[in-house]
């Protein structure tokens, strides 16, 4: 099994919908969680970090669910410019040592 | 702020060529990385720096060395280059304390042919 699976995609959504990623981790020693996102040819950029109470970022929300080990992302009224490959980082502990990336799901919003 | 600034942006060697790949971060970072990224197989870690003077090996170091010069700059170098080091090379940093993400720079495109 993977250390960080993610849905395998792609995802083709219209503009306005409402989008959700799931992402599972195998290691319940993981400590911190975030969201990347990844446009083509480009560096990952944070997009948010994941917390236990779980967040929201405009129209962002992410989801922590430690007991069955997964994280999700709710993207609500996509917009074309969400169009990218949103990447689920889980580090296994908390002095920046190791960091493990899923292989990503990737997003097209069409108009 | 700069953030993380790799250096060159593109690059293109022949089998057996070596270089280095440059990489400073100006936000005091303690730890900084090294990653590849090929089409399918996601980010791979080639290289560690948890603080000044320290490296260790990751997922994928073979055909590669490292130098933490100081506490901003983290080289990776290629000393003979092979067609299955073409890649996205991406350079990482992050405080490494409690829950701080990574930072990447933008990344150097290497075509070994």
């Amino acid at each position: 099994r993977k250390e960080v699976e993610q849905d395998p995609g792609p995802f083709n959504v219209p503009e306005g919908a409402t989008v959700a990623f799931n992402c599972t981790y195998s290691n319940s020693a993981s400590q911190s969680f975030f969201w990347y996102r990844q446009d083509c040819r480009k560096e990952p950029k944070l997009l948010m970090s994941v917390y236990s109470s779980g967040n929201e970022d405009g129209r962002f929300t992410a989801q922590l669910n430690r007991a069955s080990q997964y994280i999700s992302l709710l993207i609500r009224d996509s917009k074309l410019s969400d169009s990218a490959t949103y990447l689920c980082v889980v580090n296994i502990d908390n002095y920046g040592q190791n960091f493990v990336f899923g292989p990503g799901t990737r997003l097209s919003v069409l108009p | 702020n700069a953030g993380v600034t790799q250096t060159p942006k593109f690059q293109v060697l022949k089998t057996g060529q070596s270089m280095t790949l440059q990489c400073a971060q100006d936000m005091n970072h303690n730890s900084m990385y090294w990653y590849r990224q090929d089409p399918g197989m996601g980010l791979r870690l080639i290289y560690y720096s948890a603080s000044e003077g320290t490296t260790d090996k990751g997922e994928v170091p073979n055909g590669y060395n490292v130098s933490r010069l100081n506490k901003r700059e983290f080289s990776l170098r290629l000393e003979s280059a092979a067609p299955s080091q073409t890649s996205v090379y991406f350079c990482a940093s992050t405080p490494s304390r409690g829950n701080s993400p990574l930072h990447f720079g933008n990344g150097t495109r290497l075509t070994v042919t």
